[in-house]
């Protein structure tokens, strides 16, 4: 199975910093990489797929890079809303796995 | 818009059986990829299985396989879980999602449901 580890595993920020999640993967999963975002008590909801493409209706304040076994998600000046837990998962083969997860808090 | 929304939750006893079901409106779902994907209390979320958008194809993970059986009826616009000889391990919120593409192999989880818990306790 291809292990996702994102870090770090939580961090705390101030409204309008930029933030980045970076995610490694165990093996090359060219760009088959996605993000989500949950809010406690909530469904995951997806913003970034193949790496870098903004999911319809997500702000262009999030954006995905990456490739290989190296990606990252960054907020360029984080807003209220955008408090929550954030994951990434490969979509290279199955199993689909997913890293541990980015808890974003506020300072 | 697309909806999705899951019911079959509920409390059961350790080697126990339920289904869950997934109904879905808003998109031609015979034309979609659907997948379960569970988050136990606390944790992250785990992809539990896949069928193809005409049902050919199954996927599972290696920790439901052979005790859980994903299926579709497309013309009700319905998905399913069924899961048997539960665990304690298996307790969790089990979402249904949408994958991304059209008649696409598994990939991402496009709009989920709400979730439905399962409680796995004697």
């Amino acid at each position: 199975d291809i292990q996702m580890t994102q870090s770090p595993s939580s961090l705390s920020a101030s409204v309008g910093d930029r933030v980045t999640i970076t995610c490694r993967a165990s093996q090359t999963i060219s760009r088959y990489l996605n993000w989500y975002q949950q809010k406690p008590g909530k469904a995951p909801n997806l913003l970034i797929y193949t790496a870098s493409n903004l999911q319809s209706g997500v702000p262009s304040r999030f954006s995905g890079s990456g490739s290989g076994t190296d990606f990252a998600l960054t907020i360029s000046s984080l807003q209220p809303e955008d408090f929550a837990t954030y994951y990434c998962q490969q979509s290279y083969r199955t199993p689909l796995t997913f890293g541990g997860g980015t808890k974003v808090e506020i300072k | 818009q697309v909806q999705l929304v899951e019911s079959g939750g509920g409390v059961v006893q350790p080697g126990g059986s339920l289904r869950l079901s997934c109904a879905a409106s808003g998109f031609i779902f015979s034309s979609y990829g659907m997948h379960w994907v569970r988050q136990a209390p606390g944790k992250g979320l785990e992809w539990v299985a896949f069928i193809r958008y005409d049902g050919g194809n199954k996927d599972y993970a290696d920790s439901v396989k052979g005790r859980f059986t994903i299926s579709r009826d497309n013309p009700r616009n319905t998905l399913y879980l069924q899961m048997n000889s539960l665990r304690a391990e298996d307790m969790a919120v089990y979402y249904c999602a949408k994958d991304l593409g059209v008649a696409a192999p598994p990939d991402s989880f496009h709009m989920w449901g709400q979730g439905t818990v399962v409680t796995v306790s004697s």
